[in-house]
């Protein structure tokens, strides 16, 4: 299995930007999460998706930021208009089923997000 | 929500010492406490986990303790070596959030030779 397969992995773009994150779980995971990486806060939960269905939004900073699964393989997080304060890393992450005992989260190798 | 606290943040050891780091929870409904190794420009990867059902659990040179009651759980590196350097993270979560974890803000381990 190739693992959860993110792009780009690297982006710069200027204030005001529309910025598009993507995303492909492992298959046959049920649970898809986008985190927010920053050396102030850490790694911060933005929300997830079970099953495609958004479950938990509360994360989602602001307006700005939006997330839609419209598919078990595919996810994407939108930030529009992007901000300097919206640089970071931000990785996506999948789970089988959840309740299970063998269902870590794997991570994948992340977006560095610049805005300037 | 959950809130999940980690200390230190950065910790050195001499190669050979033993490493551990501390996390407190606040959520009782927690029930399961991952452990990721977040090597630089590099994803977090877990390491190992431990469920509220079990007190201790070890994999090699690891070992996580978990006490409930108190609400905190421990990682323990013995043997310590430089290729454990990195950024270690705990996280709690639970079946009923389809394990959405919450994370620490991470230990930077340091292990010199």
């Amino acid at each position: 299995d190739a693992g959860v397969i993110q792009s780009p992995r690297h982006e710069v773009t200027e204030m005001g930007q529309e910025v598009t994150l993507r995303c492909k779980p492992i298959s046959g995971h049920d649970y898809l999460f986008w985190y927010r990486q920053t050396m102030m806060r850490g790694l911060e939960l933005l929300i997830y998706f079970n099953n495609n269905v958004p479950i938990d939004d509360s994360g989602m900073p602001e307006d700005r930021f939006s997330a839609k699964m419209p598919n078990a393989s595919f996810s994407t997080l939108k930030i529009q208009p992007s901000e300097p304060r919206d640089s970071a890393v931000y990785f996506c992450a999948s789970s089988p089923t959840g309740g299970s005992y063998n269902s870590p989260l794997h991570f994948g190798n992340g977006t560095r997000l610049t805005v300037t | 929500g959950e809130n999940v606290e980690q200390h230190p943040s950065t910790l050195s050891v001499q190669e050979g010492d033993s490493a551990v780091i501390k996390c407190t929870y606040s959520d009782s409904a927690s029930n399961y406490f991952p452990w990721y190794k977040q090597e630089l420009g590099k994803r977090p990867q877990l390491i190992i986990d431990i469920r509220s059902n079990v007190g201790e659990k070890k994999d090699q040179r690891i070992a996580v303790t978990l006490n409930k009651t108190a609400k905190h759980f421990s990682l323990h590196i013995t043997e310590t070596q430089p290729e454990d350097s990195a950024v270690y993270f705990c996280a709690a979560g639970g079946w009923d959030s389809g394990y959405a974890l919450n994370f620490g803000k991470g230990t930077s381990l340091l292990v010199t030779p």
